[in-house]
């Protein structure tokens, strides 16, 4: 069983819409993330939370917004996407403090994002 | 630029038979190296790393991995590959940024089927 839960699994949106995914864990990881995956494609790094604090921002288009509202919680909030933006979206956490990282990322099972 | 490579796109093998992935990485220093299996509809989870110490290192599943650093190479091996090994593999590499560790750069994965 997977420790980073996702939600929704499947997410079907119109172009003008507001919609979030959401991640949760309780693994008392302190370091979050957010990738991008496409079809037949790797995972690509969108954004990094480490201690709440957004670390880094891989130039992703203002339309994705992350929040970070607890060191459990990973929210990324959707508007006005495009068609291209369909994808899989993977959530992952990690240690974050360097003397206790093992290099594992924990990731959960995805939203597949549908854009109308 | 950082990048990892796997060269090949898929593989099939027999079930028992050996089995070895490519991964080649472009990196200014020893990066951490990962490799990751991701089923079907799943998120990715890790198999093994090397971040230091022994060349050789094992992993979950039976895998095992060589790092050598004359080649720049990370390649996984399985001495018998099992039906439910078929999946997509992703080499990664963990470029340190940002003070906190997890931010992956993906290989584009090698798709592996397993005949019986």
């Amino acid at each position: 069983d997977t420790e980073v839960t996702q939600t929704p699994k499947h997410l079907v949106m119109g172009m003008t819409n507001k919609k979030s995914l959401k991640c949760e864990q309780h693994m008392g990881h302190r370091a979050m993330y957010w990738y991008k995956q496409k079809a037949k494609k790797p995972p690509e790094l969108m954004f990094v939370y480490s201690y709440e604090k957004l670390s880094i921002n891989e130039s992703v288009p203002s339309r994705f917004s992350p929040e970070c509202p607890n060191s459990s919680l990973l929210n990324l909030h959707l508007h006005a996407l495009q068609p291209e933006d369909s994808a899989l979206y993977l959530c992952a956490s990690s240690q974050a403090r360097a003397s206790s990282y093992t290099g594992e990322l924990f990731f959960g099972e995805g939203s597949r994002l549908t854009v109308l | 630029a950082q990048s990892v490579t796997q060269p090949d796109i898929h593989i099939t093998v027999s079930e028992g038979a050996s089995l070895e992935l490519r991964c080649n990485y472009s990196y200014g220093a020893t990066p951490y190296l990962f490799w990751y299996v991701q089923s079907p509809g799943q998120g990715l989870q890790l198999l093994l790393k090397y971040f230091s110490g022994d060349t050789l290192v094992q992993g979950i599943k039976g895998f095992e991995a060589e790092f050598k650093r004359s080649q720049s190479s990370f390649n996984l091996r399985k001495p018998s590959v099992h039906w439910s090994d078929a999946a997509e593999y992703f080499c990664a590499v963990d470029l340190k940024r940002g003070g906190s560790q997890g931010n992956l750069i993906f290989g584009k994965g090698t798709k592996l089927s397993v005949k019986p």
